[in-house]
């Protein structure tokens, strides 16, 4: 059983500072990384797909790295908003599957 | 409408009875996939789909059954419903092996 882990559970930030979280997930038969932003009574959104080790993507204050060696990704959130509450979530996919974390849910305080 | 729709949003059931729920996307995706919510265990994939006519088993495929006549539905059936499968479902599409993938709605299942 793939076991994808996810640090910390949950996080209350002050609106305005950065924060980042991560990911960690089996080193052998990757095929990608997925983030996805998953808002109270929404459906999950993606935010990154990453395949490569070393892998750095960015979306506007939100960016992630990826090492595929030690297994592990980190979401790294800057200056953050009240919008930017959520639960993100991993997922690490080997072929067509994916094998979703727990999640961090995020919390902005004003 | 355009995207990824699920039906219907929100059932009762009682315990033994057959459901089925609808999935339907309109970008003609070749990849579907049914995931269900639960405390605890966050996404758990139950069935996929890589094209029409092809379906695989997920992590937690015990109780259900999938179709795929056509690329864009992915009805999902549950034979006869336990109260274990009282969960949220989440319905999903990518075109891409590697893809992000898009999701519906969500249905909420309560099974009695």
């Amino acid at each position: 059983i793939l076991n994808v882990e996810q640090s910390p559970q949950s996080l209350h930030v002050q609106e305005g500072d950065s924060t980042n979280f991560t990911c960690s997930f089996p080193s052998s038969n990757f095929y990608a990384l997925h983030w996805y932003r998953w808002e109270t009574a929404k459906s999950p959104e993606a935010l990154f797909v990453m395949t490569l080790n070393g892998d750095e993507k960015k979306k506007g204050r939100i960016s992630a790295t990826l090492n595929t060696k030690e297994g592990y990704s980190y979401l790294y959130i800057k200056g953050s908003q009240p919008e930017d509450s959520a639960t993100y979530l991993c997922a690490f996919q080997g072929a067509q599957k994916l094998v979703f974390g727990q999640g961090t849910r995020l919390t902005i305080n004003p | 409408d355009a995207g990824i729709t699920q039906s219907p949003r929100y059932k009762i059931t009682e315990t033994g009875r057959q459901v089925t729920l609808m999935c339907h996307q309109t970008w003609s995706h070749s990849y579907m996939f049914w995931y269900r919510q639960d405390l605890g265990h966050g996404l758990r994939l139950i069935y996929y789909s890589a094209a029409a006519d092809i379906t695989d088993k997920g992590e937690v495929p015990d109780g259900y059954v999938v179709s795929r006549s056509k690329t864009e539905n992915f009805p999902l059936t549950l034979e006869s419903a336990t109260r274990s499968q009282t969960s949220v479902y989440f319905c999903a599409s990518t075109p891409l092996p590697r893809g992000e993938q898009f999701f519906g709605p969500g249905t909420r299942l309560t099974v009695l």
